[in-house]
């Protein structure tokens, strides 16, 4: 598999229900990124985590990170049909030069009203 | 909050047409990326920029693709001689400085090739 993989690829829920997508990835990393992009449009940054931290909150956001697993999570709390859009993870792993982000498939959350 | 800018928001143009997109980067940043979304598929990193040169570049920026800040306010990519496979969004993204921070993505480029 890839560096950046997320689960589900997609998911449909009802608002107020909590959505929650989860990421893998594969090498030593600086920190992990959670972006949201809707349908065509640009990406958006949610929230960043270092390595060194294992829990994030932000609004109806929390992020955890376990580099033991090399996973992470983002929760997404009492959803709401806005909330409707794909969300991928990126990370920026240690050994790159330039700070990229390898991003991950994505998960398409769909929220019904 | 402030902003990246990028223009022209479509562009469509022929296999074998010369295309350059614009960005321009939030004014105090100093980190410069080209990634880039096929339809469908995840965003893949092209390039990084720092002090006017490349930093960092992917298998996918070969020599059809250039990168130049000419102006010091504008961050270019061209592409010599375009592709059909060469259709996608094309996001620029800046940061402020080295420190593992975010990246500031602007709305994108959608390129058709015909």
């Amino acid at each position: 598999s890839q560096q950046g993989e997320e689960d589900p690829q997609a998911l449909s829920i009802q608002e107020g229900e909590n959505a929650t997508m989860n990421c893998s990835y594969k090498t030593s990393i600086n920190n992990l990124q959670w972006y949201r992009q809707n349908s065509g449009r640009g990406l958006v940054h949610l929230i960043l985590i270092r390595s060194n931290e294992r829990e994030k909150h932000s609004g109806r956001l929390r992020v955890t990170l376990d580099t033991s697993k090399k996973s992470s999570s983002l929760l997404i709390t009492a959803s709401r049909a806005a909330d409707t859009a794909s969300y991928f993870c990126a990370t920026e792993q240690q050994e790159t030069s330039g700070s990229r982000l390898t991003f991950g498939e994505g998960t398409q959350l769909t929220v019904n009203p | 909050e402030p902003e990246v800018t990028q223009t022209p928001s479509h562009q469509v143009t022929q296999m074998g047409q010369e295309v350059i997109l614009r960005c321009v980067p939030i004014s105090n940043h100093l980190y410069f990326y080209w990634y880039r979304q096929i339809l469908g598929q995840k965003v893949e990193f092209l390039v990084s920029f720092y002090n006017n040169e490349i930093s960092e570049k992917s298998e996918i920026f070969d020599d059809q693709f250039s990168v130049e800040r000419p102006d010091g306010s504008n961050f270019t990519l061209k592409i010599r001689s375009t592709k059909l496979e060469d259709s996608a969004m094309y996001f620029c993204a800046s940061k402020a400085t080295d420190v593992r921070e975010k990246l500031f993505f602007g709305s994108g480029t959608q390129l058709s090739v015909l």
